[in-house]
């Protein structure tokens, strides 16, 4: 069963404006969360994670995302967008810290500028 | 840095041609993994092993086999490979513990079978 869900295939935004990707899960406990990126040509790279606590962290590269259990999503932003954030972009989840990590389906990103 | 090297950028195969993907990590990590990554469908688990000589099928393992003899060392093994098999095929490893859930990934191999 499909654990992570990132609902947009193709994001495409201006240099410089906001950015939003989507990311739900579904999970009973409260899983593991991960932000990977993927550069063209590249294997994966983690952006952030969150385990406990505080419910918005903060990553690489400027990003940030957000846990809201209410509604099972981890959505990643970033204030203003950079062309070499152009990319694809994975959501994570590890269950029960069994080291088993389950991705969606991704989300590419263009930046034009 | 942790390194990830999967031996091969790209391959190509004939259908039916036994073919081997390898993956060497120089962290001493536990945890290996083999993921498949189409467009549209993400990355999916093939296998991953938690120690030397032990496997575990992932949610795609059919048509794939994995050989992890030493801890440094986990190979994917396609033992006749057919077409839908192309695909790209990343190796990871973790270290173990629920502080280190982070993985770390090659840059992929991506395989062509004619």
């Amino acid at each position: 069963a499909q654990s992570v869900t990132q609902p947009d295939i193709h994001i495409t935004v201006s240099e410089g404006a906001s950015l939003e990707l989507r990311c739900n899960y579904s999970y009973g406990a409260t899983p593991y969360l991960f932000w990977y990126v993927q550069s063209p040509g590249q294997g994966l790279q983690l952006l952030l994670k969150y385990f406990s606590g505080d419910t918005l962290v903060q990553g690489i590269k400027g990003f940030e995302a957000e846990f809201k259990r209410s509604q099972s999503s981890f959505n990643l932003r970033k204030p203003s967008v950079h062309w070499s954030d152009a990319a694809e972009y994975f959501c994570a989840v590890v269950r029960n810290t069994g080291n088993q990590f389950y991705f969606g389906t991704g989300t590419s990103l263009t930046v034009i500028p | 840095d942790v390194k990830v090297t999967q031996s091969s950028r790209y391959l190509v195969k004939r259908t039916g041609e036994k073919v081997f993907l390898e993956c060497v990590q120089d962290m001493d990590h536990e945890n290996m993994f083999w993921y498949r990554q189409d467009p549209g469908l993400g990355l999916r688990l093939i296998y991953f092993s938690y120690d030397v000589k032990m496997k575990e099928k992932g949610d795609i393992p059919e048509g794939y086999s994995v050989s992890r003899e030493k801890k440094e060392r986990f190979s994917l093994i396609l033992e006749s490979a057919s077409t839908n098999q192309t695909s790209m095929y990343l190796c990871a490893s973790s270290d173990q513990g629920a502080t280190n859930e982070k993985l770390f990934f090659g840059s992929g191999t991506q395989l062509s079978v004619l």
